[in-house]
């Protein structure tokens, strides 16, 4: 079965600090890959996905996220974040298992951005 | 407009009880899912629907039960055996194309506390 590693729980920036947040899976077969975002109070909401093509994926507000294969990354940068930035923010993959897409989530990074 | 209605938005419980939550959606989605929020422990699959009347266990389905009687709906039935059930439940669709997910559209949750 498939999983996804967020190694960031939690994120404390100030406003215009660069952000990175990452996300690994493990799984060796076709995937897509989904950042969410989920602002306090508010539903989950898709920040970006990638299925094929390009590996630089441009979300909304200013977010992008690398597919790199070799390292079953999919990392999500943002290069000055604000703060209405802060929420919690997940990786997810769909795996293609016996002909459907299984969907697996991280565990959440919490990202705190101080104005 | 479109989108995913979870009810209640939250519901308390008596221990030894089953409970049920609604999910319904008029998207035209084919796919359905349940997930649980925990802190600190992400979205969790509970059940998915990938078509009418089926539905595949997620990775913690004991203590759990759902239905897809029509394509609009899959509640979630609590059962007396889920030792721990206060949680955030989450309701997700998607579109299922020749076995493709193009990401979910979620709804806003239940919390459900058992007291």
């Amino acid at each position: 079965a498939q999983s996804v590693s967020q190694h960031n729980h939690h994120v404390i920036l100030s406003e215009a600090a660069s952000l990175e947040l990452g996300c690994n899976y493990s799984y060796g077969g076709t995937v897509n890959l989904f950042w969410y975002v989920q602002y306090p109070g508010q539903h989950l909401q898709l920040l970006l996905k990638y299925f094929s093509g390009d590996p630089l994926v441009k979300g909304i507000k200013g977010f992008e996220a690398e597919f790199i294969k070799s390292k079953f990354s999919f990392n999500l940068r943002k290069p000055s974040v604000q703060w209405s930035d802060t929420a919690e923010y997940f990786c997810a993959v769909n795996a293609r298992t016996g002909g459907s897409y299984i969907p697996t989530f991280g565990r959440g990074t919490s990202l705190i951005v101080h104005p | 407009d479109g989108g995913i209605t979870q009810s209640p938005k939250y519901l308390f419980r008596k221990e030894g009880q089953n409970v049920t939550l609604s999910c319904e959606q008029n998207l035209n989605h084919d796919a359905m899912y349940w997930y649980r929020q925990d802190p600190g422990q992400g979205l969790r699959l509970i059940y998915y629907s990938q078509i009418v009347n089926d539905f595949q266990k997620g990775d913690i389905a004991e203590g759990y039960s759902v239905s897809r009687e029509k394509k609009e709906s899959f509640p979630l039935t609590v059962t007396s055996a889920q030792k721990n059930p206060t949680a955030f439940y989450l309701c997700a669709s998607s579109i299922a194309v020749a076995g493709d997910n193009y990401g979910y559209t979620f709804g806003s949750g239940t919390r459900l506390t058992v007291v």
